[in-house]
């Protein structure tokens, strides 16, 4: 089975930057992916990692270590529309579906 | 080219009564995932199908519950003789093959009175 971890909230000031960590324990790994859902929205897809390393789109990056089995979405300049709650998701292997943390309520303040 | 599209956006049932959840996925994909979200809660995986098969079903309760996704027409998610505890938000995703990424629709809003 799968288990992952992450915080349940996280507060930070408008034009900061945040990371929230995902720790993850798999049988296998087939990448970590990353999801931001605003209240009564659809999960939307942000970030895929396969791989060690930083992944960069605009304001957000991903990051992940597969011999720590972490990573962690950073996002920048933050604005008061990425207050959401995100989650992280693995794919333990390759005919799998995805699955997800409980998810980290970001709550951005002026 | 079209998201993943969920019909209906909500849905009220009286206990007792079937829930039919539509889903039909991005041109091209024929992947199809189906998750249940309480408030407040992550998304709990219930079913994965591909075009007429079932490929994992591990989250899916063992009774009431059953899905489909045949070789025409969207992926159906069909709750019969609902209870209170149904009532949930039920997203369906979709991707193109089974290790690429994964595309929500708007989900269903299932209400049981």
């Amino acid at each position: 089975g799968q288990s992952l971890e992450q915080p349940s909230e996280v507060t930070a000031v408008e034009g900061a930057i945040v990371q929230i960590n995902c720790t993850y324990q798999t049988s296998g790994f087939y990448g970590l992916s990353w999801y931001q859902q605003h209240d009564g929205g659809a999960p939307t897809f942000l970030s895929y990692n396969a791989l060690d390393g930083l992944e960069e789109t605009g304001r957000f990056s991903s990051f992940l270590s597969r011999s720590d089995s972490y990573g962690y979405l950073l996002l920048q300049e933050l604005q008061m529309k990425d207050s959401a709650s995100y989650f992280c998701a693995v794919r333990d292997k390759g005919n799998t579906p995805l699955v997800f943390g409980k998810g980290t309520r970001l709550s951005v303040i002026a | 080219n079209a998201g993943v599209m969920q019909n209906p956006r909500h849905l009220v049932r009286r206990r007792g009564q079937e829930a039919r959840l539509r889903c039909s996925p991005m041109k091209g994909h024929s992947h199809v995932y189906w998750y249940r979200q309480l408030p407040e809660e992550g998304l709990k995986f219930m079913v994965y199908l591909q075009k007429e098969n079932i490929i994992d079903e591990s989250g899916m309760p063992k009774e009431r519950f059953s899905a489909e996704f045949p070789k025409e027409g969207p992926s159906i998610l069909r709750i019969q003789q609902v209870v209170r505890g149904d009532s949930a938000a039920y997203f369906c995703a979709s991707s193109r093959s089974k290790n690429t990424e994964a595309f929500f629709g708007q989900g269903t809003r299932l209400t049981v009175v």
